[in-house]
């Protein structure tokens, strides 16, 4: 158990529906990331806050917004939904600034897009 | 800029074969080198890793050498069993921001 909790596991939706994924980090970790990965894909970088503010953007669409709270917790909004969304959305986090260790992954939400 | 280039897959192999998964990498400064793998159905994890030059990390039989004279953090088992199928991604760190991740490398072990 990695300490990085996501929810729901699994969602099931429609084309042009919006959804929200939901992340915990570790306790104390101040760095919070998001991925996508695709079916016969890599990892996609989306992107990453750090304390309440956005510290790096990677191949996020548009159509997808992230924010971290004062809590910590992270939530990922997918909206205007198309199939090819559907993919497995990974969190990690880590504690920040100065730490340039591993990241600790949650164990991904998967989306389906029909 | 900063990048990962892992060997191609999928791989298969009989158990107890050697394993090796090629890693190479291009960064700026000195970063931090991971190997990670992620089980069917499953998140990442950590397997791995090694912070500076000439560091082996290892763990559960795996092996990964820094070598920083060939840009290059290759990933080594001596015998694979059946339960190291599995996704294995290379990846690197050069500060407290992003990691970059090699596109993985699919593992199937056969009995």
């Amino acid at each position: 158990d990695s300490g990085v909790t996501q929810t729901p596991k699994h969602l099931i939706t429609a084309t042009g529906q919006r959804v929200t994924l939901r992340c915990s980090p570790r306790s104390g970790d101040l760095s919070v990331y998001w991925y996508q990965q695709s079916l016969d894909q890599g990892l996609q970088f989306l992107i990453q806050y750090y304390n309440g503010e956005e510290r790096a953007k990677g191949n996020i669409l548009e159509r997808f917004s992230a924010q971290q709270f004062p809590d910590l917790h992270s939530e990922l909004n997918l909206s205007s939904l198309e199939l090819g969304d559907s993919a497995l959305y990974f969190c990690a986090s880590r504690p920040g600034t100065g730490y340039t260790g591993e990241l600790f992954f949650g164990e991904g939400s998967r989306l389906t897009v029909l | 800029g900063n990048s990962v280039t892992q060997m191609e897959g999928p791989v298969t192999l009989s158990e107890e074969a050697f394993l090796t998964i090629n890693c190479t990498y291009t960064a700026t400064g000195y970063p931090s080198l991971f190997w990670y793998v992620q089980y069917p159905g499953e998140g990442l994890q950590l397997l791995l890793k090694a912070t500076k030059a000439d560091d082996k990390g290892s763990n559960k039989g795996f092996e990964a050498t820094y070598r920083k004279e060939t840009t290059s953090f290759h990933l080594e088992k001596g015998s694979v069993q059946v339960s190291d199928s599995a996704v294995y991604f290379c990846a690197l760190s050069t500060g407290a921001n992003n990691l970059f991740f090699g596109t993985g490398t699919r593992l199937t072990v056969i009995p």
